[in-house]
């Protein structure tokens, strides 16, 4: 099983500042590397597909990259809404898997 | 407007049965792979299992195997999954996903989730 590692498990940062996240695979998955929002008492929600390619109706201020084992996503200039906990989702090999998340927070 | 909207969640005890529904709308169920993801209380997403556009996929998690099992009825624009000899351990809220493409990828679409409670 690919174990996906995310980090920092909480950020505490402002909005209109920058965030980075990261998620770090067992074994290599190539670009199969999915991230989603989840804000409390909602649905996930599919933000970046295939490392870097955005969702449906995702703003532009997301962005993936990365390879192999180690993958970012950047939020560019925080807004209020974007504050929530993000999963990493890795497709390379069965079974799919989900690192524990990072939670976003106001600071 | 995608919709998915499960139901069959309830409080049951140990060793017992449970079947969760899916009904889908507002795209073309039969031309994507669907999954059950569950979330227990205060934790994280876990992948249950997924069943390609045309059942000739399945698979389900190592936690799971041999206990639970998922079909669809393309017709009916269903998802369905059988769970049996809960587990305490099996609590949690189970979300029906639409995946991106035919066979497994991504979650582009969830449901609200029914909630799956084993206590006695």
């Amino acid at each position: 099983e690919i174990v996906l590692t995310q980090s920092p498990a909480t950020l505490s940062l402002s909005p209109g500042e920058g965030a980075t996240l990261s998620c770090r695979a067992s074994h290599s998955i190539a670009n199969f590397l999915a991230w989603y929002q989840q804000k409390l008492g909602q649905a996930p929600r599919l933000l970046i597909y295939d490392v870097s390619k955005r969702a449906t109706g995702v703003p532009a201020r997301f962005s993936g990259s990365g390879s192999e084992t180690d993958f970012t996503l950047t939020i560019s200039s925080l807004e209020p809404e974007d504050f929530a906990v993000y999963y990493c989702q890795q497709r390379s090999r069965w079974p799919i898997t989900f690192g524990q998340g990072t939670r976003l927070e106001i600071k | 407007e995608v919709q998915l909207v499960e139901s069959g969640g309830g409080l049951v005890q140990p060793g017992g049965s449970l079947r969760l529904s899916c009904a889908a709308s507002g795209f073309t169920f039969n031309d994507y792979a669907m999954h059950w993801v569950r979330q227990a209380p205060g934790k994280g997403l876990e992948w249950v299992a997924g069943v390609s556009w045309n059942s000739n996929t399945i698979d389900y998690a190592d936690s799971v195997k041999g206990r639970f099992s998922v079909s669809r009825d393309n017709a009916k624009k269903s998802l369905y999954l059988h769970l049996s000899s809960l587990r305490p351990e099996d609590t949690a809220l189970y979300y029906c996903a639409k995946d991106r493409g035919a066979y497994f990828q991504n979650f582009d679409y969830w449901g609200q989730g029914t909630l799956v409670t084993v206590s006695a």
